[in-house]
């Protein structure tokens, strides 16, 4: 089956510009993750959506990033206002549907969007 | 204090030889403890995951969990030049299942032939 998709794979703007960054999970599955890696660092969480809805935007680092989910499978991560600062690459992970007997369902991650504020 | 921690390596061991990757983790209350592997220019690909103390095996892995000394580790057995990669610790944010992970820095393994 298909694993989770990112479009586009690279994305090169310039400052000030808005950039659109989506995701397509695993069928199936209701958790849908986004996450920020910058070079030599792990991941870095910015949302998580238990269906439609952000169950935790904890992470979004300002009121320029957001992200929507509205049927509850693609998702969209939206940068208005791009700084150089946002060069990273973005990665989304979805998870299935929770097994009661597992306190956590594995997360599965898309190739990434490789991010580049010029 | 940073929630996870990891030595960022590089952690270099000859073919054939086991591998020791350590993690500490900060918040108490984490129940799900993971091992990811990142190729270089790759995403993350899930290794090992852990929810109980003690060890568990999968094949040339073991994960290594001690919740009251919020340490956990993985050791890797007869490494092999393909495990050359960037191993990342992650634990699940405070005690609510199926939220964010926590990642540490990754620690970079070289298995040298």
């Amino acid at each position: 089956g298909a694993g989770v998709s990112q479009t586009p794979s690279n994305k090169v703007t310039e400052k000030g510009k808005y950039v659109e960054l989506r995701c397509d999970p695993i069928s199936g599955h209701t958790a849908l993750y986004w996450y920020r890696q910058s070079l030599g660092q792990g991941p870095e969480f910015l949302i998580y959506f238990q269906g439609t809805g952000a169950a935790d935007d904890s992470g979004l680092p300002n009121d320029r990033f957001f992200a929507v989910r509205p049927e509850g499978s693609v998702s969209t991560l939206k940068i208005q206002r791009t700084e150089r600062g946002d060069s990273a690459v973005y990665l989304c992970a979805s998870s299935p549907p929770r097994r009661g007997w597992l306190p956590e369902e594995t997360q599965y991650f898309g190739p990434g969007t490789r991010l580049l504020v010029l | 204090q940073k929630e996870v921690e990891q030595n960022s390596g590089p952690l270099s061991v000859p073919e054939g030889a086991i591998a020791s990757l350590n993690c500490t983790y900060s918040d108490r209350g984490s129940q799900s403890f993971f091992w990811y592997r990142q190729y270089s220019g790759k995403s993350p690909e899930l290794i090992m995951s852990i929810y109980s103390n003690g060890d568990k095996e999968d094949g040339r892995f073991t994960a290594q969990l001690n919740k009251a000394s919020q340490y956990v580790s993985l050791l890797i057995r007869d490494s092999q030049p393909s495990d050359s990669a960037t191993y990342l610790c992650a634990v699940n944010r405070l005690n609510q299942a199926g939220t964010a992970l926590i990642f540490g820095k990754g620690t970079t393994l070289s298995v040298s032939s």
